[in-house]
């Protein structure tokens, strides 16, 4: 089966630590985003990378960083100098050779910090 | 003004009846739409891709109009299944970043 696969799919961090979440794609996809989500808000942009080696900040980057060691690979770090990390965190892929630039989602993580 | 604004809603709706929903974006720049549906505590799902022409896939309609700058959602004969929030995402051609920009979701509840 092709997808998108995240973990875990719950994760608990004390305040001050960071933390990786796992973000792996079987979908031969060159782009791979990073949104988190917050209670009755939409999606917003984290990072993304369009080529292995390669990533770019979205919207909100400050206290996360990524690396992009594999085209399967796309793992999140949430570190301490995220001020409010508690939210649930996606990643999605996308074929850019694909006409219209559909992103997938993988099932997501939700991160609580205690 | 934000980006990309949804109705909140919640659409109470019964059962067989049909139900629509818009999306209103600020970048006459944006050039692929799209619809997904997201359940309680899961991830998006797409719905559909939202074409120029409009495009239709079974009881569902998405249409485009570009001068107003809005994308629609049509459910006809709405299904207890349908409930759900309905995401718009609207992506955005260059002088930016990548990703799509989201809406907050419409929350539609259909009821027997």
């Amino acid at each position: 089966d092709g997808g998108i696969t995240q973990s875990p799919k719950y994760l608990f961090r004390k305040e001050g630590q960071n933390v990786t979440l796992s973000c792996e794609q079987n979908l031969n996809h060159d782009a791979m985003y990073w949104y988190r989500q917050d209670p009755g808000q939409g999606l917003r942009l984290i990072y993304y990378s369009q080529i292995v080696n390669d990533f770019q900040k979205g919207d909100i980057a400050e206290g996360y960083s990524v690396s992009r060691e594999k085209k399967e690979s796309f793992p999140l770090t949430v570190t301490s100098a995220q001020k409010n990390p508690t939210a649930f965190y996606l990643c999605a892929s996308r074929d850019q050779g694909a006409s219209y630039n559909e992103q997938f989602f993988g099932p997501g993580t939700r991160l609580t910090v205690l | 003004r934000k980006e990309v604004e949804q109705d909140p809603g919640p659409f109470n709706v019964p059962e067989g009846a049909t139900v629509a929903f818009n999306c209103t974006y600020s970048n006459s720049a944006s050039q692929s739409f799209f619809w997904y549906r997201q359940d309680c505590r899961k991830e998006p799902k797409l719905l559909m891709s939202v074409y120029s022409s409009g495009n239709e896939d079974g009881r569902f309609t998405a249409q485009l109009n570009r001068a107003s700058q809005y994308i629609s959602l049509l459910i006809r004969d709405s299904k207890l299944s349908d409930s759900a929030t309905y995401l718009c995402a609207v992506k955005t051609v260059g002088g930016g970043a990548d990703g799509l920009t989201f809406g907050k979701g419409t929350h539609l509840i259909i009821q027997p």
